[in-house]
């Protein structure tokens, strides 16, 4: 496609549910990027992608979260047994080698 | 570590205007990039512009240029002749540009008003 790509746009879990946010990234992005933007914030680093490779998942607020990125293109970020201080916007992120970040719309996540 | 700050939450200008959003940054590196985005109310991130540290002369991209001072470690966005579409949050952003460290760090952003 012409741009990052996210899915859902908005979710809506009660808190304990499991969730399960999609990313596509532009075609021969190699780079990946999650990040988790709170209300009035900046984006805050979860985890970065090299092709399939989870190079850094510094980021990741708890074991809860996971991703991953089995064929090096689509990237799924799950996030176990919900809470409510996980609402936040979801960013995904791709780029070529030490180019610019290409957002996608984020998905909206509300725990309730 | 790598910090990014933007010392200003909140900014105003009168349409036509020109105003100036701050960033300061820290870092070890003596090699990297820096970025301001542009983020409407439909939450897409987008590049405004980039500035290369190596690079002594300061980027521009139509109405918006930076003031880069490296040895200040200050990057500051202006922009010139605002329009009502320029409203938004700013993010000023630092990237390493070598090494597998190739998180981006973001500021808090700048909620920039423009006034008709």
């Amino acid at each position: 496609g012409a741009g990052v790509s996210q899915s859902p746009r908005y979710k809506v879990a009660k808190r304990g549910q499991d969730v399960a946010l999609r990313c596509d990234p532009i075609s021969g992005h190699v780079s990946l990027f999650w990040y988790q933007q709170a209300l009035g914030q900046g984006p805050e680093f979860l985890t970065y992608f090299q092709n399939e490779a989870q190079l850094d998942k510094s980021g990741l607020p708890s074991d809860r979260f996971f991703a991953e990125r089995p064929e090096g293109s689509v990237s799924t970020l799950k996030i176990q047994r919900t809470q409510q201080e996980d609402s936040a916007v979801y960013l995904c992120a791709s780029s070529l080698r030490n180019s610019p970040l290409h957002f996608g719309n984020g998905t909206r996540l509300t725990v309730t | 570590a790598q910090t990014v700050t933007q010392s200003q939450p909140e900014m105003s200008v009168q349409e036509a205007e020109t105003v100036t959003l701050s960033c300061t940054y820290d870092t070890s590196e003596s090699d990297y990039y820096l970025f301001w985005y542009k983020q409407p109310p439909s939450r897409q991130m987008i590049l405004v512009i980039r500035q290369e540290a190596y690079k002594q002369q300061n980027a521009t991209e139509n109405r918006f240029s930076v003031n880069f001072q490296k040895a200040a470690k200050s990057f500051s966005l202006k922009i010139s002749d605002s329009q009502l579409g320029d409203a938004a949050m700013y993010f000023c952003a630092y990237r390493r540009s070598i090494g597998t460290g190739n998180q981006f760090y973001f500021g808090t952003g700048t909620s920039l008003t423009v006034i008709p």
